[in-house]
Parts: structure tokens; sequence; C-alpha cells
């Protein structure tokens, strides 16, 4: 069966620190994976998506980066965390079509101070 | 209009009751529809998919209106277990991650 792992599962940062969170998936080949950003009290908003080995597809200019290294690896990183990057930060993960059904991994909360 | 609605809630209902809430799209293009499950501070769950014929899970009822263009969620004999926020997803291909909406939930509370 399929699983998916982040961490940390928590993460306190100061602003202006880097950033790098890891996302891996298990039991597939070739999956779409995403990043997702879910802010307190907001919906779900979609940073990046990924199609195979070093594609990338950003959505959201902002001072976040993505990279996929490997084929079940995922990476969301910074180099000068804002206030505004605070939030739960989630990974999924998808076969076939970017459009088909998505499963999450646990996420991780981060706060900028 | 926004792409994707949903009434944010928070529905109260008491154990045992029969509950349901819509989800509104705007592009009428939209192909693929589902509903996922998120607790608070956990990662969303994918709940069911949403056929064009309806389709039915246990005490969960998903169904597909193109006409009005809203899908629903039906929960019959509501438990505690239930109290969730429950997000929709709607998607068209073609239009890369613009193709793909999630609602921003909709905040259901069951009461004892």
């Amino acid at each position: 069966s399929q699983t998916i792992h982040q961490w940390p599962a928590t993460l306190v940062q100061p602003v202006g620190s880097p950033l790098s969170l890891e996302c891996t998936v298990e039991g597939t080949s070739n999956p779409n994976l995403y990043w997702y950003r879910q802010a307190a009290g907001r919906g779900l908003q979609l940073l990046f998506y990924s199609v195979g080995i070093g594609q990338i597809s950003s959505e959201v200019p902002q001072n976040l980066s993505a990279s996929r290294p490997q084929d079940r690896q995922f990476i969301l990183s910074s180099k000068k965390l804002l206030l505004s990057d605070s939030g739960f930060y989630l990974c999924a993960w998808s076969v076939g079509s970017i459009y088909n059904e998505q499963f999450f991994g646990p996420g991780t909360r981060l706060t900028v101070l | 209009r926004k792409e994707v609605e949903q009434d944010p809630g928070p529905f109260n209902v008491p154990e045992g009751a029969t509950v349901a809430f819509n989800c509104t799209y705007s592009n009428s293009a939209s192909q693929s529809f589902f509903w996922y499950r998120q607790d608070c501070r956990k990662e969303p769950k994918l709940l069911m998919s949403v056929y064009s014929s309806g389709n039915e899970d246990g005490r969960f009822t998903a169904q597909l209106n193109r006409a009005s263009q809203y899908i629903s969620l039906l929960i019959r004999d509501s438990k505690l277990s239930d109290s969730a926020t429950y997000l929709c997803v709607v998607t068209h291909s073609g239009g890369g991650a613009d193709g793909l909406t999630f609602g921003k939930g909709t905040h259901l509370i069951i009461q004892p």
C-alpha cells in the first residue's frame, strides 16, 4: 500500500531563516506530487506541483521554491522566511492525471516568529 | 463569482440526524469532483469521489447536479465522529493547476 511521509511535524523558525521541508512517498511509481499551504482559517492554496523528476510547476509567486530530486521525493524550500509564510504545509500525491484524487501527508505546522 | 463555494457553517446537528450540504462551482466544463474530510489540525482525507450518477458509501451519499452546477454530500444517522470540516474539490482538465480547486470547507458539529 502507498504511504506518504512529511517531516518535521512542527517547526518554529525566526524571520529571515531558511526552510527545508521534505516529503516522500512509498508504494507507487511516478506519482504527481503537490505542495499546499493552509493558513489559519483559510482554504488550501496550491503552491507547487510536479509530474516527474525535475519538473516543477509554480502557481503562486512567492519566496518559496520546490525541487524533485527523486521520483518519490519532493522538497519545499525558502532562503528567507517571512511572517506570512506561517501555516500548515501539506504534501500530496496522485497517479495518472493531476486532476485525480489526491492523498495527503500528515503536514508540517510552521510558525515564523 | 468564486470558482468553488461552500457555506462555511458551522452546521450544528444532533446525533442521529441527517445533514446535507452543497458545493457550487462556476466552471461548466468541470469534470471531476471529490469530497474530503479534514479533522482539526490534521490533513484532509479523501471521503469519496462524486460520480455523475451519484454514489453512496454507507451513511454517505454524494450527488452531482450539472445543470445547477453543484455537488452535494448527505450524511445519514450522523455520529459524533462525523464532526469535521468537509472540503469539496472541483477539477477541469487543461487548466493546469487552475483546473484544480478546493473549497474552503463546511464545518460540521454533531452534538450529543
